[in-house]
């Protein structure tokens, strides 16, 4: 298995939902992250789970909640969100935390988030 | 602050033809250097990736340079297809750790 999944594809909520955004990777992959990518624009780095750790906070508004339940789960759970927060959300994995040679970071499909 | 261009923003070009994108970084204190590829809507997927003691990477009809001292790569891709329409975006990995620095992107039309 050497893909990233993403659930749901497409998410549409109003701004008093409480809503989760599901990843997943089975590759053994220690390095877990949260994208936000607005249309023509590159994707924003918001989190970083290192072993199940979060080490890197890129000050993203508290109404994002990230999780990393176990070595393959991350969610990413949403609450009290505005319009501006509509884009499409990827998750990516990679095998090691520190970088370095040959460390490719394997990206999923997206969920594309609209608020309402 | 690592900061990353890409130039051109917008390419189209017609079926068949060579062709050059550009990416530059202020800083070259980097671990390595990739190039992703994003059809509208959908994810990123990895095209190549230079480790920062290499030169150039191939695979099928893309090679991909990379100039460290000069911070400076470039994604060539030989006779362009309609299929390569998508948009090219290159990140490097600082020393820092494993976070991807993205330039702006490419977004590329190959016209049949």
């Amino acid at each position: 298995d050497t893909e990233v999944t993403q659930t749901p594809k497409h998410l549409v909520m109003g701004m008093t939902n409480k809503k989760s955004l599901k990843c997943e990777q089975h590759m053994g992959h220690r390095a877990m992250y949260w994208y936000k990518q607005k249309a023509k624009k590159p994707p924003e780095l918001m989190f970083v789970y290192s072993y199940e750790k979060l080490s890197i906070n890129e000050s993203v508004p508290s109404r994002f909640s990230p999780e990393c339940p176990n070595s393959s789960l991350l969610n990413l759970h949403l609450h009290a969100l505005q319009p501006e927060d509509s884009a499409l959300y990827l998750c990516a994995s990679s095998p090691r935390t520190s970088g370095g040679a040959g460390d490719t970071q394997y990206f999923g499909p997206g969920t594309r988030l609209t608020v309402l | 602050k690592q900061e990353v261009t890409q130039i051109p923003a917008a390419l189209s070009v017609p079926e068949g033809e060579n062709l050059v994108l550009n990416c530059s970084f202020t800083d070259s204190a980097i671990y390595n250097l990739q190039w992703f590829r994003q059809d509208p809507g959908k994810g990123l997927t990895s095209l190549l990736l230079i480790q920062s003691s290499q030169r150039e990477q191939t695979s099928g009809r893309l090679n991909a340079s990379l100039d460290k001292s000069s911070g400076r790569s470039t994604l060539y891709i030989a006779a362009s297809q309609p299929g390569d329409s998508a948009t090219y975006l290159c990140a490097v990995v600082g020393n820092a750790g494993n976070m991807l620095t993205f330039g702006g992107g490419t977004r590329l039309m190959v016209k049949p």
